[in-house]
């Protein structure tokens, strides 16, 4: 499983309230993503990561931030958490050789 | 934009059958193809990763297929057991961008 943490793995906020996610890895691989995974939707790209500083958008980057400061961190910001935020969050990574992709054990994230 | 699908999205069996599962994608120049296990309130497992010259791959009871030329992978599971009960999802990636995935069949494998 790459040695893949995500914390919290439950919160319950407010709308309007910042919110950070964190995902860490010990595999020193070099890719990073965040998903979240919604009923009828199945899993989307948030954000991901080609390198320390090196973030790019996914499909449904709108009201979310990342950053990655160390290769083993990926942080998962929501300024202002709304309840379309609710959802299961994921992280994963991707060594360079570039097969397989390996997955946290997901966030669950209430937005009341 | 790469689309993939996959039927059914839902599917029960009696233990001991055989079954497929089915997952298709638009674009046919992928780099490669993973299936995934998850079961309820976890996270996702790969299973099995077919790169795009591959034409299958097999782990047990398991064997996955690719066509890419008519963009299809199968996913075959032998002999079912109730513990092969879980939602698999199948996902691709073409080029740079990251994997892309169904919504996944929802398996059941009755005792």
């Amino acid at each position: 499983d790459a040695g893949i943490t995500q914390s919290p793995r439950h919160k319950v906020t407010e709308t309007g309230t910042p919110v950070t996610l964190r995902c860490h890895q010990t595999e020193n691989h070099r890719y990073m993503y965040w998903y979240r995974q919604d009923p009828g939707h199945g899993l989307r790209l948030i954000h991901y990561s080609y390198g320390v500083k090196d973030t790019d958008k996914g499909e449904v980057s709108d009201g979310y931030s990342v950053s990655r400061s160390k290769t083993e961190d990926f942080l998962l910001t929501l300024e202002s958490a709304t309840s379309s935020q609710t959802s299961v969050y994921f992280c994963a990574t991707l060594g360079d050789s570039q097969e397989t992709q390996y997955f946290g054990p997901g966030t669950r994230l209430l937005v009341l | 934009k790469q689309e993939v699908t996959q039927i059914p999205a839902a599917l029960s069996v009696p233990e001991g059958e055989n079954l497929v599962l089915n997952c298709s994608f638009t674009d046919s120049a992928i780099y490669n193809l993973q299936w995934f296990r998850q079961d309820p309130g976890k996270g996702l497992t790969s299973l099995l990763l077919i790169q795009s010259s591959q034409r299958e791959q097999t782990s047990g009871r398991l064997n996955a297929s690719l066509d890419k030329s008519s963009g299809r992978s199968t996913l075959y599971i032998a002999a079912s057991q109730p513990g092969d009960s879980a939602t698999y999802l199948c996902a691709v990636i073409s080029g740079n961008t990251p994997l892309v995935f169904g919504k996944g069949t929802r398996l059941s494998v009755i005792a």
